[in-house]
């Protein structure tokens, strides 16, 4: 059974500072990565998928990596913003998905 | 991008009663939709796969004759809880892979549901 890990749980930076957000995942036969930003009482919100034939994703200040062999992916969040204070989800699966309990970010203005 | 609606947003009902919940898919056609359930403080779990035309698959634990799931047609799909219970009341979403962007998984804003 795939278990999806992510370190930390909480963080809170100021703003303009990077953002640095852990994912690891124990079955490294994975299909998809995907990343989602989860606001408080929403839904999710696609960020980045990485197909298990990329090294990483990127789009805007976000970008992803992946390595597979370790069984890692991160997340990396370029001089954040107050807007970017959410849950991020992290989550590997084909279909079915398989997801990490979430970082929850604080950006300070 | 794709989109994935869900109806309704809330839902208070009481206990004993059956609540149903709408997913659709807006400007795609899903023959497969998935439906999560997400406790406070928790990541999302997912409770079984939708197949349009066909049964749909639970995941272990998850009683099907309690959350009855029908896939009616290729953008639609309906959960049913079914004598509702006060530990039923969850956040539910659900997602449809898109494969226009390499099957990436498109999520419903999810319902809200509260028994009392």
């Amino acid at each position: 059974k795939q278990e999806v890990t992510q370190i930390p749980a909480a963080l809170s930076v100021p703003e303009g500072e990077n953002l640095v957000l852990n994912c690891s995942f124990t079955d490294s036969a994975i299909y998809n990565l995907q990343w989602f930003r989860q606001d408080p009482g929403k839904g999710l919100t696609s960020l980045l998928l990485i197909q298990s034939s990329q090294r990483e994703q990127t789009s805007g200040r976000l970008n992803a990596s992946l390595d597979k062999s370790s069984g890692r992916s991160t997340l990396y969040i370029a001089a954040s913003q107050p807007g970017d204070s959410a849950t991020y989800l992290c989550a590997v699966g084909g279909d079915k998905l398989s997801f990490g309990a979430g970082t929850t970010v604080t950006v300070r203005a | 991008g794709a989109v994935v609606s869900q109806h309704p947003s809330w839902v208070i009902c009481k206990s004993g009663t059956s609540v149903k919940i709408e997913c659709r898919s807006l400007d795609f056609q899903a023959t497969t939709m998935f439906w999560y359930r997400q406790f406070p403080k928790q990541s999302l779990m997912l409770m079984a796969t939708s197949n349009e035309g066909s049964k749909a698959t639970y995941e272990q634990g998850v009683e099907k004759d309690k959350f009855l799931i029908n896939h009616a047609s290729l953008t639609l799909s309906t959960l049913t809880v079914t004598s509702a219970h006060p530990e039923d009341s969850s956040f539910y979403i659900c997602s449809a892979p898109f494969m226009g962007t390499g099957n990436e998984q498109y999520f419903g804003p999810g319902t809200r549901l509260t028994v009392t």
